[in-house]
């Protein structure tokens, strides 16, 4: 299983540009989520998943877009990216109550 | 939104030298409470899932208690290790699928 999988692992954006980060995961899991993570605020949660073709928003869901088509794939879209939005960005899924979180996705907006 | 606290934000750790750091969260609506490790360039990775109030789990040198009634927990580590060096974010979950909120992590350096 390679687990949860996260492209690209960089990525730099000018101001107003759109991009979609991509998530995949092969546990077969209901639960996914999107988080940012940002120097001395944790990881905050964007949005989840709780299965396919459901979506809701979670702490900081602002500028961002999320759809589940597929049990598979949670992609991450950014509309119009701001520099407010430069962090790092973790998506997970989950088993019941445990978490298994990707590498990670680190975005600069200039 | 919960307040998640943990404290201490970081602390510098003499090797084997044990340790102990607190997550403070609200005793209300009490679903969960998680302790995640989280290494320099990696990826957070689930240590504990707690859920019972005088829960005490255990994996290897480190260890966690529970306490709902007063919304807190406490993570220990002992005879600390450089490879224990990472930051420990606890995460009070609020419902079964792991809608979890995170603080903002306790960083732990454990010098040879």
């Amino acid at each position: 299983n390679a687990g949860v999988t996260q492209t690209p692992k960089f990525q730099v954006l000018k101001t107003g540009q759109s991009m979609t980060l991509q998530c995949a995961q092969d546990m077969n899991h209901e639960y996914m989520s999107w988080y940012r993570q940002d120097p001395g605020m944790g990881l905050r949660l964007i949005h989840y998943s709780v299965g396919a073709g459901i979506t809701d928003q979670g702490e900081v869901p602002n500028g961002y877009n999320v759809s589940r088509s597929t049990t598979e794939d949670f992609p991450l879209r950014l509309l119009s990216a701001a520099p407010s939005q430069t962090s790092v960005y973790f998506c997970a899924s989950s088993y019941g109550q445990k978490q298994y979180f990707g590498p990670g996705t680190r975005l600069t907006v200039t | 939104i919960l307040n998640v606290e943990q404290s201490p934000q970081s602390l510098h750790v003499q090797e084997g030298d044990s340790t102990n750091f607190t997550c403070s969260f609200p005793s209300s609506n009490f679903y969960a409470l998680h302790w995640y490790r989280w290494e320099t360039a990696k990826s957070p990775e689930a240590l504990f899932v707690m859920t019972l109030n005088g829960d005490e789990k255990k994996k290897g040198r480190i260890s966690a208690t529970l306490n709902t009634k007063e919304g807190y927990s406490y993570l220990y580590i002992k005879g600390s290790q450089p490879e224990d060096s990472a930051t420990y974010l606890c995460a009070p979950g609020g419902d079964s699928w792991g809608k979890l909120q995170f603080g903002a992590g306790t960083q732990v350096v454990v010098t040879p």
